[in-house]
């Protein structure tokens, strides 16, 4: 498999329930990040990670909990959502974080979820 | 605050015609790139284009070219012999690092 992948593609869940989501690259890179997207707004990045070590935690509330077991996986754990949290959740990964930007960021294809 | 602005929400054009997608940022660095990515519907963003802010020659990437004013923080994409499978929302990004900004997305409908 190449590229950058996500697991699950959709999910429902309700408040009270316990979910992750899951996203694996195969690409080399050694950087990771969240993205929440929704309708009309801009892209969210909720979390980035550099070499395993989270560099970015951009006021996201604590039910989402990112984990980064290595540079190829990257996992958002979910508690307790609330219905504004539907969206669609894309990871993306980059070859590092670099001074100055040059970050092409790769896309998975995104885990639409929808809390009920 | 550093923000990103794509004013169309909406454009179409004829398919073998050419279009111009606005994008404006705003931001106090002087080192950061600007990208255009692609999101067709249900489909992965892919990357369209890219500009570093020290250039000063506009990036080309087959029929796609940006018009960048660093002075202005203007960065719009154009479309070349459009094609039906340019249909997407294109969304203009900028980034300094750590830290990446997207615009709302222009959604471009390309009409046969």
């Amino acid at each position: 498999e190449t590229g950058v992948t996500q697991t699950p593609r959709h999910l429902v869940m309700g408040m009270t329930n316990k979910k992750s989501l899951k996203c694996e690259q195969h690409l080399g890179h050694n950087a990771m990040y969240w993205y929440k997207q929704s309708a009309k707004k801009p892209l969210e990045l909720m979390f980035v990670y550099n070499f395993k070590e989270q560099t970015e935690n951009n006021s996201v509330p604590s039910r989402f909990s990112p984990e980064c077991p290595n540079s190829s996986h990257l996992f958002l754990h979910l508690h307790t959502l609330q219905p504004e949290d539907s969206a669609l959740y894309l990871c993306a990964s980059s070859p590092a974080i670099r001074s100055g930007g040059n970050n092409e960021q790769f896309f998975g294809p995104g885990t639409r979820l929808t809390v009920l | 605050a550093q923000t990103v602005t794509q004013s169309q929400p909406e454009m179409s054009v004829q398919e073998a015609e050419t279009v111009t997608l606005s994008c404006t940022y705003d931001t106090s660095e002087s080192d950061y790139y600007l990208f255009w990515y692609k999101q067709p519907p249900s489909r992965q963003m892919i990357l369209v284009i890219r500009q570093e802010a020290y250039k000063q020659q506009n990036a080309t990437e087959n029929r796609f070219s940006v018009n960048f004013q660093k002075a202005a923080k203007s960065f719009s994409l154009k479309i070349s012999d459009s094609q039906l499978g340019d249909a997407a929302m294109y969304f203009c990004a900028y980034t300094t690092g750590n830290q990446f900004y997207f615009g709302t997305g222009t959604s471009l409908t390309v009409i046969p």
